[in-house]
């Protein structure tokens, strides 16, 4: 893999679902991946940096893992809520350029009430 | 909270004139970037930079392109002579360094060349 691809491009979720969606990176010279929520005239706001392989890392009803030798992530929404509906970014980085972000087209959640 | 600021927030430009973006990194941050997307595209890097200098950029970074930190709170990109394909939205970002890895975006400031 070359590119940063997220999956599905978007998804519409009831109100009080659990939902997840992937990223897949380079895994080669991997150094981190990152996940961001965005809203619409909004900053990106940073979710999670996850560096190591097996990490796991949890911010409310939101977690993400990874898994750095096959190049994936998931992230998961529990109990999904309106307020979760924002497009999803990841983006990877490699050892020698930590902070040159790859990043994928991202993942459109919208959570229905 | 801080936070990094862009402005401005939209610049409607003629093709061939000069574009300065400007945007206030977190105070105690020591590491800026631009990164940008133009419309149904994924977001880019564009240029790093560090220590005054800029420490890496993309093949899109050519000499249209200057970055320049003209004081201890402003990081700025200038496109010298705009083109129609450089209309997209350019996000600053900031980071306190490789430890946590994290960078910090800002709003944005979209930049439409007619």
């Amino acid at each position: 893999i070359l590119n940063v691809e997220q999956s599905p491009q978007s998804l519409h979720v009831q109100e009080g679902d659990s939902t997840n969606f992937t990223c897949s990176f380079p895994s080669s010279n991997f150094y981190a991946l990152h996940w961001y929520r965005w809203e619409t005239a909004k900053s990106p706001e940073a979710l999670f940096v996850m560096t190591l392989n097996g990490d796991e890392k949890k911010k409310g009803r939101i977690s993400a893992t990874l898994n750095t030798k096959e190049g994936y992530s998931y992230l998961y929404i529990k109990g999904s809520q309106p307020e979760d509906s924002a497009t999803y970014l990841c983006a990877s980085s490699k050892t020698d350029s930590w902070g040159k972000l790859q990043f994928g087209a991202g993942t459109q959640v919208v959570v229905t009430p | 909270e801080p936070e990094v600021t862009q402005t401005p927030s939209h610049q409607v430009t003629q093709m061939g004139q000069e574009v300065i973006l400007r945007c206030v990194p977190i105070s105690n941050h020591l590491y800026f970037y631009w990164y940008r997307q133009i419309l149904g595209q994924k977001v880019e890097f564009l240029v790093s930079f560090y220590n005054n200098e800029i420490s890496e950029k993309s093949e899109i970074f050519d000499d249209q392109f200057s970055v320049e930190r003209p004081d201890g709170s402003n990081f700025t990109l200038k496109i010298r002579s705009t083109k129609l394909e450089d209309s997209a939205m350019y996000f600053c970002a900031s980071s306190d360094g490789p430890n946590t890895g994290e960078l910090f975006f800002g709003e944005g400031s979209r930049l439409t060349v007619l």
